[in-house]
């Protein structure tokens, strides 16, 4: 199998601007995540998705970032407007029954430098 | 809530010899617990977990990990450290249906 596919791998943009992160999970992993990684705050967890209906956006840190799942093999992350806190890199990543503890696996990451 | 500590920033270690990242957790109920290791530039890659079952659970590139209910400890553990192996490690943790909780890593620097 191919993996998580993230795109792009890298994005440099100037504040204000909208950001769109994109996500193929494996294929037939009804889990979809979003994470984010930054030197201060590690890892954190912004949205998971099960068969492509959102379950907890909790780690959504506000209203400029949303998350969509049209369907089972693509996902989005948008920051409208951004900002330079927002940073990071962003790891998108799958499993396959996670609620029965099975493994998440990881994407390369976006990395995303706001200017 | 949960929680997951790895107490070291940083792991020194000489190639060849026996290395261990420590791990601790709190969670409630039984735990999912899980190693990964990041090398610069790239995502996660899945080293290995414990759901149940034994406590000495092997995973990949020659990592095995000891889970220890009564110490709430997790750790990481080779025999024969290899300079390749020098990278970022993260111990996470779940309970249940709670989401999946990371440690904030710990650098392993293996040196020639």
């Amino acid at each position: 199998d191919a993996g998580v596919i993230q795109s792009p791998r890298h994005e440099v943009t100037e504040m204000g601007q909208e950001v769109t992160l994109r996500c193929k999970p494996i294929s037939g992993h009804d889990y979809l995540f979003w994470y984010r990684q930054t030197m201060m705050r590690g890892l954190e967890l912004l949205i998971y998705f099960n068969n492509n209906v959102p379950i907890d956006d909790s780690g959504m840190p506000e209203d400029r970032f949303s998350a969509k799942m049209p369907n089972a093999s693509f996902s989005t992350l948008k920051i409208q407007p951004s900002e330079p806190r927002d940073s990071a890199v962003y790891f998108c990543a799958s499993s396959p029954d996670w609620a029965s503890g099975n493994t998440i696996y990881f994407g390369e990451g976006s990395w995303l430098t706001v200017v | 809530a949960q929680s997951v500590a790895q107490p070291e920033d940083q792991v020194n270690v000489a190639e060849g010899n026996p290395l261990t990242v420590k791990c601790t957790y709190s969670v409630s109920g039984n735990p999912y617990l899980f190693w990964y290791v990041q090398y610069p530039n790239r995502g996660l890659q899945f080293l290995l977990k414990y759901i149940t079952g034994d406590n000495l659970v092997k995973g990949s590139y020659g990592f095995e990990a000891e889970f220890n209910k009564s110490q709430t400890s997790f750790h990481l553990k080779k025999p024969s450290a290899l300079v390749s192996d020098s990278a970022l490690y993260f111990c996470a943790v779940r309970g249940g249906f709670q989401k999946l909780v990371f440690g904030t890593g710990t650098r392993l620097l293996v040196s020639p």
